[in-house]
Parts: structure tokens; sequence; C-alpha cells
């Protein structure tokens, strides 16, 4: 089984400020592990994916996350927030045995105050 | 870039009413997905479509749903006897393998509403 644990639901920063968005996991096998982003009234937009390979990722918009596997975490930052940041970032793992559906966390709604 | 559309974008139905909500993948995906958010709630699976079959599908997932790949393109999914709990956001999703790596690529949704 496999679960995934977004820590705050609501996290504000401003404007410049840096962006920490978290998660872990919980995975019986080496996970595949995904950003997505949603803005208001729109679908998720993928962010970054770790797969296999560097632990560090790059995304679009700026975003990067770090997988670290003896912390089970997969944590979303990015240096300088803007105001296009605002929406609501969900974390999501995936494996490759069997099991094809995507198990997201809940979701942190990031508010950048200007 | 290509994108997974939806429509509608907005579905009111009468409690005990059927829907079909319709999707059209990336073209050269193979690999078929729906999921659902409740207002305020956590994206949920609901099903996997791959080959004209299920290949996957959750607890939520039961008689009530069906879905379909009906032409080369579309791709449905009816909600029979619609309930008041079935209000959500349904997304459909697709990727061009099922393999863990293959990012889906969603849609941006069909807000359901059940009066």
């Amino acid at each position: 089984a496999q679960s995934v644990t977004q820590l705050g639901s609501h996290v504000s920063v401003s404007e410049g400020a840096l962006v920490l968005l978290r998660c872990n996991y919980s995975s019986s096998v080496p996970p595949y592990l995904f950003w997505y982003v949603q803005y208001p009234n729109q679908g998720l937009q993928l962010l970054l994916k770790y797969t296999t390979g560097a632990t560090l990722v790059k995304g679009i918009n700026g975003f990067e996350a770090e997988f670290k596997k003896s912390e089970t975490s997969f944590h979303l930052t990015k240096p300088s927030a803007h105001m296009s940041d605002a929406a609501e970032y969900f974390c999501a793992v995936r494996t490759n045995f069997g099991n094809e559906k995507l198990t997201f966390g809940t979701g942190t709604r990031l508010t950048i105050i200007p | 870039e290509p994108e997974v559309t939806q429509t509608p974008s907005h579905q009111v139905t009468q409690m005990g009413q059927e829907v079909i909500l319709r999707c059209v993948p990336i073209s050269n995906h193979l690999y078929f997905y729906w999921y659902r958010q409740i207002l305020g709630q956590k994206v949920e699976f609901l099903v996997s479509f791959y080959n004209n079959e299920i290949s996957e599908k959750s607890e939520i997932f039961d008689d009530q749903f069906s879905v379909e790949r009906p032409d080369g393109s579309n791709f449905t999914l009816k909600i029979r006897s619609t309930k008041l709990e079935d209000s959500a956001m349904y997304f459909c999703a697709s990727s061009r393998e099922g393999v863990g790596n293959q990012p889906q690529h969603f849609g941006d949704g069909t807000r359901l509403s059940i009066l």
C-alpha cells in the first residue's frame, strides 16, 4: 500500500521568500513521486517528477524537489515566491508493480503575501 | 502542447438521473483514468482503462459507475442513478504508458452538482 502525507493544509509566504511545501510518503516498494499544481478552476498540472537517478529534480516555474529515501520525503521548494505561485499543490506517489493509480496527498494551499 | 479535454465543464443533474462525463485524452496516449475530488478533500482514484478494458478500479467505483471508449478519441464515465454524494469534480487523465514513471496528464475537470 502507498500513502502520502502533506504537512500544512495552508502555507503563507511573502513575495520573494522561500517556498517550502512538505510531502512524506509511504511505500513498500521504490516509489515514483510527483508534484502537481492546481490553479483555481483548473485541472492538475504536472510540476515535476522523481523516477530514478538524480534525487534533486527541477520542474517548471522555478520549483524543485529532493527525494530523500532515508526520510521518506519529497519536499517542494522555490527560492523566491511570486504572486503567480498562489495555488493548491498536491504531492502524489505511484509504484510500478501492477499499481497504476496515483495516490494523492490532501494538498497544500499556498498563499503569497504581497 | 497536447491537452486532455473534458466536457462539460459543469454539469447539474437531478438526483437519480444518469450522467455521462466526456473526455478526449491526448491522442497518442494508451492509458486512461478517472479521478474525483469532493470539495475540500483530496483527489481520489476511481478507475484506469487500457486496451478497452478496466485495468484497475477503486472501492468507490461500484456498479453505479461505468467507463467506455466508444470511439478512437473519447473516453466516458457514466454514473447511473446519481446520489447527492456524487457531487464532486471529476478529472480525466491519460498517460502514454502504464508504467509508474510515466506522468499522467489531467484535464480541467467536470464539476458535477447533484440536486
